[in-house]
Order: structure tokens, then C-alpha cells, then sequence
């Protein structure tokens, strides 16, 4: 079956240091990878997606993600974090199921904590 | 301009009780979503509906009824609430799936407190 795991709940990083999140999934066969970010008290936000070529993929507020396939991973990354970056984070993928219907699996998060 | 927009909020009501959120998108968009979002913020699709068509539906109890009047909005209705329905319900639209500017617009949520 298909799944997502983000094996970190919880990250602290100083503000100014390089910040690394982890996503593995399981799909059958090539995925569609997403990441969102969910400020404290709003919706989900689109940071960067994977549909095919290259892997390495830029993202918005100077994030970015490599595709793996051989490690079934989807990292994202960030060379310098910002007190603004403190937020949920979720690796997602699709389509599940039949029919193309947009069906997407998330993780079940990561939270992000900046200190000063 | 509010992309995709939820009403209302914030709910609370009690157990028992049938309540309605209301989802609109301007976006123009084909497909809507409902996800729930629980406590330890774990996201999981509930129903979504195409051009008016229900597409996806999750294993959801009965007391929970989409409706579609038309494709911009996607209302969610749920009947005799109970505590474990207490959840962040999160409304999303996007243009059908296929081809790399596929993307889901998530609104704002919706916080439902069952006392």
C-alpha cells in the first residue's frame, strides 16, 4: 500500500544553520511528490512539487527537495533558516488509487522550531 | 483575493448537534476536496467531488454528507456530531489530476470543538 513517513515529529534548528526534512515514501510506481508548509493557525501551503526530470526542485522561500528513487526519498532542504520558517511540514504523494482522481497521501508532519 | 475561502472558522457545538461548513473557490477549478485534520495533525482525504461528481470517498461516517451545488462550492454537513468528530476540516480545490501544474489549493480550516 502506499505510504508517506516522516521519521522526525519534531526539529529544532538555529536561525541562520541549514535545515534538512526527511520523507520516504512507498508507491508502485513512479510518484508524484509533494511538500506543504502550515503556518500555526492556516491552510497548507504548496513549497515545491516533483512530477518527473530533474530531481534536484526549487521551491518557494528558498527551499528545495531532491528526488531519490533508489532511497524512495524526497528531502527537503533549506541552506539558511529563517525565525519565519517555524511551521508544520508535510510530504505528500499521488495519486492513490484509481482513476487519477488527485487522491493525495500526506505524512504525518514535521514541526519545525526555530530558536534566535 | 481569498483563493479558496471557509465558513465558518471556528465551531463549537455540542455533541449531538448537525452543523454545516461552507467551502467556496474562485479559482475556477473543477475538483474540491474535504480532509480532516486530527489532533496530532495527521491529514486524511474525506470526500472529493468533480465537476459536481462525488469521486472520492473515504471510509466516513454516514453522518457526514458533502454537497456540491456547483463546482465552486463544496459544503459539508454533518449530522449528530460526536467528540470524535472534533478535528480541523481543511477544504481544497485544484484543476483535475494530470500534468505538472496539478496543485491543491488548501482554505484556511475550519477548528470544530465537540463538547
Amino acid at each position: 500500500a502506499q505510504s508517506v513517513t516522516q521519521p522526525d515529529i519534531h526539529i529544532t534548528v538555529s536561525e541562520g544553520a541549514s535545515l534538512e526534512l526527511r520523507c520516504n515514501y512507498s508507491y508502485g510506481a513512479t510518484p508524484y511528490l509533494f511538500w506543504y508548509v502550515q503556518s500555526p493557525g492556516q491552510g497548507l501551503q504548496l513549497l515545491l512539487k516533483y512530477f518527473s526530470g530533474d530531481t534536484l526542485v526549487q521551491g518557494i522561500k528558498g527551499f528545495e527537495a531532491e528526488f531519490k528513487r533508489s532511497q524512495s526519498s524526497f528531502n527537503l532542504r533549506k541552506p539558511s533558516v529563517h525565525w519565519s520558517d517555524a511551521a508544520e511540514y508535510f510530504c505528500a504523494v499521488g495519486p492513490v488509487g484509481s482513476g487519477n482522481t488527485g487522491k493525495l497521501i500526506f505524512g504525518q508532519g514535521t514541526t519545525l522550531q526555530v530558536k534566535p | 483575493d481569498t483563493a479558496v475561502s471557509q465558513t465558518p472558522k471556528y465551531l463549537v457545538t455540542q455533541m449531538g448537534n448537525d452543523k454545516s461548513i461552507k467551502c467556496e473557490q474562485n479559482l475556477g477549478h473543477d475538483t474540491m476536496y474535504w480532509y480532516k485534520q486530527d489532533s496530532k495533525k495527521f491529514l486524511k482525504i474525506m470526500f472529493s467531488y468533480n465537476n459536481k461528481e462525488l469521486i472520492i470517498n473515504e471510509t466516513v461516517p454516514n453522518r457526514f454528507s458533502p454537497k456540491s451545488p456547483d463546482k465552486a462550492h463544496l459544503n459539508l454537513h454533518i449530522n449528530s456530531l460526536e467528540l470524535g468528530d472534533s478535528a480541523v476540516y481543511f477544504c481544497a480545490s485544484s484543476q483535475p489530476w494530470g500534468g505538472p501544474s496539478y496543485e491543491q489549493y488548501f482554505g484556511p480550516g475550519t477548528r470544530l470543538t465537540v463538547t
